[in-house]
């Protein structure tokens, strides 16, 4: 079945910290890889997605991602984080077969100021 | 305008009540979607709304009724629910145009207690 992980459930940063967060997927047909965030109490707003083209992906806000297929992986980079990306972010893939996406547990970044 | 509104934003309600959860969205979307949300847990689809047809029914049981009047509205009607249905409820929208590749904008979602 496929499926999302996320090794890391908590990542605690201080500011101006290089962050990655690991994502893996299980699926070895064609896949749409997404980073969602939530920030305390707002809704899940897109970071990036990738669908083709140039592995490394550029989002919103500084991040980026880049997938790797020989290790089924689409892992999150940002240089530099400020105590404002403290949230709950999410990784996701969606498959060819489907018009659902599949969600992995999140992690919860806190940034020490 | 990439805006997925919800209402309401809370909702308590009794097990014996019949309520419901509005969501609208004015992107010309052709496919809306329900999840939910526990505390500290991803998001878990219950329904998916194809050109106002249900496409996907994850299994979620009847006492959650979805509906989608036209292609803007997707309302998710409640009865006899229970205290562990407690949950912050999302609505998405999408295009349609292959499926896999259509990027969910997600609503604020509605934070529903079931007393």
């Amino acid at each position: 079945a496929q499926s999302v992980s996320q090794h890391n459930h908590h990542v605690i940063l201080s500011e101006a910290a290089s962050l990655e967060l690991g994502c893996n997927y299980s699926y070895g047909g064609t896949v749409n890889l997404f980073w969602y965030v939530q920030y305390p109490g707002q809704h899940l707003q897109l970071l990036l997605k990738y669908f083709s083209g140039d592995p490394l992906v550029k989002g919103i806000k500084g991040f980026e991602a880049e997938f790797i297929k020989s290790k089924f992986s689409f892992n999150l980079r940002k240089p530099s984080v400020q105590w404002s990306d403290t949230a709950e972010y999410f990784c996701a893939h969606s498959y060819s077969s489907a018009s659902k996406i599949i969600f992995g547990s999140g992690t919860r970044l806190s940034i020490r100021p | 305008d990439t805006e997925v509104t919800q209402t309401p934003k809370h909702l308590v309600m009794g097990m014996t009540n019949k309520k419901s959860l509005k969501c609208e969205q004015h992107m010309g979307h052709r496919a809306m979607y329900w999840y939910k949300q526990k505390a500290k847990k991803p998001p878990e689809l219950m329904f998916v709304y194809s050109y106002e047809k249900l496409s996907i029914n994850e299994s979620v049981p009847s006492r959650f009724s979805p509906e989608c009047p036209n292609s803007s509205l997707l309302n998710l009607h409640l009865h006899a629910l229970q205290p562990e249905d407690s949950a912050l409820y999302l609505c998405a929208s999408s295009q349609v145009t292959g499926g896999s590749t259509d990027t969910q904008y997600f609503g604020p979602g509605t934070r529903l207690t079931v007393l």
